[in-house]
């Protein structure tokens, strides 16, 4: 089975501080994703990558960056933290070449005081 | 982003009874996949059901089936012999020419016994 893992289920940070959600998926899949979901809006794509070292905005950007040194693994990072990305954080990855299902981990949430 | 619309917050069902959720999509491209996802309470996300446009026949699996009516840009959802089990919040997503996923606000759906 597919395994997407994110490191923390559960993280409260403050104002101003630097976050880092890492995500790491084991099935060799090029493509990875960092969605946010808000009750009410479902989720939105933040960040995705095709390929090591490749990332592409999505509807969402401002406020985060991400990193992909190696295939497997993909960083969600909040440069300075507002009270505004409190939120659901969810990780997804999948191969090239399928229907394009998503395969999520079980989410971080995110709490900024 | 392409528009995801689930018109419904919440809904409830009885336990062996059957329940309809509505999705409506905006696209202008003429393949792409619709995919129903379940979340349950504090778990991640899984694929319930997907659909290429291409295809006419309609999607089924086990007790969840799909009406795609491709004209109309509508992707609804039937639960038939609802269980405990799904309980869930339920989204419709689009996918269409690249891998990024577009989720509607999510269906919150109760079943109760």
């Amino acid at each position: 089975d597919v395994k997407v893992t994110q490191s923390s289920r559960y993280l409260v940070k403050r104002t101003g501080e630097k976050v880092f959600l890492e995500c790491v998926q084991d099935m060799d899949h090029e493509n990875m994703f960092w969605y946010r979901q808000d009750p009410g809006l479902g989720l939105r794509l933040i960040y995705f990558s095709y390929d090591v070292k490749m990332k592409e905005k999505g509807d969402i950007p401002e406020g985060y960056s991400v990193s992909r040194e190696k295939k497997e693994r993909f960083s969600l990072i909040l440069e300075s933290a507002s009270t505004n990305q409190t939120s659901m954080y969810l990780c997804a990855s999948t191969p090239t070449g399928n229907t394009g299902e998503l395969f999520f981990g079980e989410g971080s949430r995110l709490t900024v005081l | 982003a392409q528009t995801v619309t689930q018109s419904q917050p919440e809904m409830s069902v009885q336990e062996a009874e059957t329940v309809t959720l509505s999705c409506t999509y905006d696209t202008s491209e003429s393949n792409y996949y619709l995919f129903w996802y379940k979340q349950p309470p504090s778990r991640q996300m899984i694929l319930v059901i997907r659909q290429e446009a291409y295809k006419q026949q309609n999607a089924t699996e086990n007790r969840f089936s799909v009406n795609f009516q491709k004209a109309a840009k509508s992707f609804s959802l039937k639960i038939s012999d609802s269980q405990l089990g799904d309980t869930a919040m339920y989204f419709c997503a689009f996918r269409g020419g690249d891998y990024k996923l577009s989720f509607g606000a999510g269906t919150t759906v109760t079943v109760r016994a």
